[in-house]
């Protein structure tokens, strides 16, 4: 069936600098393309996504990239903050309206 | 601005017993999902409904059963708990309408069985 594969599982950096997570998924007929963040103790929320038709989005320190031709799209966060430290969750549309979710990366950001 | 509400915070039960979990949104969306969350293994799908008494089979439906008599309303039922149960459940919802469809999750249910 149809997944989404999310790595690294655990990220840390120091504070400033940049931090990656990179997804891959299976279906070629996805075309939407989600990341949400979990902060601790609370629900995750859209943060940042990007359509099949567009290659790259920004939203201040974020952009999301997508290469659809490998079946791949990375999530970027520039300049990180403490505020960033969170559980980061990628996910990939199907054709009923769910979303396939990748299994979560822990970034952690160090003083 | 979306809400998604959910029944309660924190649950213990007893293995065996019949357990409900109601979530609530208001924003006439059509689908609504209930997933389980557990350290590691990411956002699994256990029921999804996309509409008022229709349901879908997600990955891990064994042990569990649904019901959406209301539009606004998605209750995700564990027919006799287990120790397996104890988990993290987060409701969510969207609209059909477009092609592109932002989930909406509630606070979640930390559910114990003991």
């Amino acid at each position: 069936g149809e997944n989404v594969e999310q790595h690294p599982s655990t990220l840390s950096v120091q504070e400033g600098d940049s931090a990656v997570i990179k997804c891959t998924y299976s279906d070629s007929a996805s075309n939407y393309f989600p990341w949400y963040k979990q902060e601790l103790g609370k629900r995750p929320q859209l943060i940042i996504d990007i359509r099949s038709n567009v290659g790259e989005k920004k939203d201040q320190r974020i952009a999301v990239t997508l290469n659809k031709t490998a079946k791949h799209f990375s999530l970027h966060i520039t300049e990180t903050q403490p505020e960033d430290s969170a559980v980061y969750f990628c996910a990939a549309s199907t054709s009923n309206y769910q979303l396939i979710w990748g299994a979560g990366t822990k970034l952690i950001i160090k003083p | 601005d979306v809400k998604v509400t959910q029944s309660s915070r924190y649950l213990v039960k007893r293995t065996g017993e019949k357990v409900f979990l109601e979530c609530v949104q208001d924003m006439d969306h059509e689908n609504m999902f209930w997933y389980r969350q557990d350290p590691g293994l990411g956002l699994r799908l256990i029921y999804f409904s996309y509409d008022v008494k229709m349901k879908e089979k997600g990955d891990i439906p064994e042990g569990y059963s649904v019901s959406r008599e209301k539009k606004e309303r998605f209750s995700l039922i564990l027919e006799s708990a287990s120790t397996n149960q104890t988990s993290m459940y987060l409701c969510a919802s969207s609209r059909t309408s477009g092609r592109y469809n932002e989930q909406f999750f509630g606070p979640g249910t930390r559910l114990t069985v003991l």
